[in-house]
């Protein structure tokens, strides 16, 4: 079964610092992973999906890379800014042979706070 | 563009009481519909997905179910709600194995 684990749970940064976030996973057999960002009492905002192909993606000031053999994701975010505060979670996808349908197992969230 | 819709946003309803949480999607034919529950402290959690009309897959043992009796309709319901029921409930569509999108929530509260 698959585990999805972020480390840390929650991070304060000071605003124009840039953030890195961690995302691992135990089974390597993934289709795809995809990251995610939820503000409090809302749905999911897709930011970035890395193909089991690729090795990152970048959309803006985001770069997410993909590490499939070590298990491993990380989500990089440049010179941050208070906007940016939020949760961010990963989830990967598509992890059952033959099952159809992207089914996502997520990680438990990084809390992410940017300070003025 | 494709759009996902979900309503209510915000529900409380007493112990026993039925519940019917509706989804719709715009915009694309024949989506993979899904429905993930996030209750405090316990992360997302898939509940049921679909792949076609009529065509559910239950993830985990559970009070609720799921029926998708259109294209781009999906809906959750309990015949009799419990305390343990409340959380936070998302409905999202992908297309395939390519990127998943999600609806707003709602906000379920059994008292």
């Amino acid at each position: 079964k698959q585990e999805v684990t972020q480390i840390p749970a929650a991070l304060s940064v000071p605003e124009g610092e840039n953030l890195v976030l961690n995302c691992s996973f135990t089974d390597s057999a993934i289709y795809n992973l995809q990251w995610f960002r939820q503000d409090p009492g809302k749905g999911l905002t897709s930011l970035l999906l890395i193909q089991s192909s690729q090795r990152e993606q970048t959309s803006g000031r985001l770069n997410a890379s993909l590490d499939k053999s070590s298990g491993r994701s990380t989500l990089y975010i440049a010179a941050s800014q208070p906007g940016d505060s939020a949760t961010y979670l990963c989830a990967s996808g598509g992890q059952q042979p033959g099952a159809a349908g992207n089914k996502l197992t997520f990680g438990g969230g990084t809390r992410v706070l940017v300070k003025p | 563009s494709q759009t996902i819709h979900q309503w209510p946003a915000t529900l409380v309803q007493p112990v026993g009481s039925p519940l019917s949480l509706e989804c719709t999607v715009e915009g694309t034919s024949n989506p993979n519909l899904y429905w993930y529950r996030q209750a405090a402290g316990r992360g997302l959690q898939l509940l049921f997905y679909s792949v076609g009309i009529g065509q559910i897959s239950s993830e985990v043992p559970q009070n609720l179910s799921a029926s998708r009796p259109q294209d781009r309709q999906f809906i959750l319901s309990s015949k009799k709600l419990l305390l343990s029921d409340s959380g936070f409930y998302l409905c999202a569509w992908s297309g395939g194995w390519s990127e998943a999108f999600f609806g707003q929530g709602t906000r379920l509260t059994v008292v």
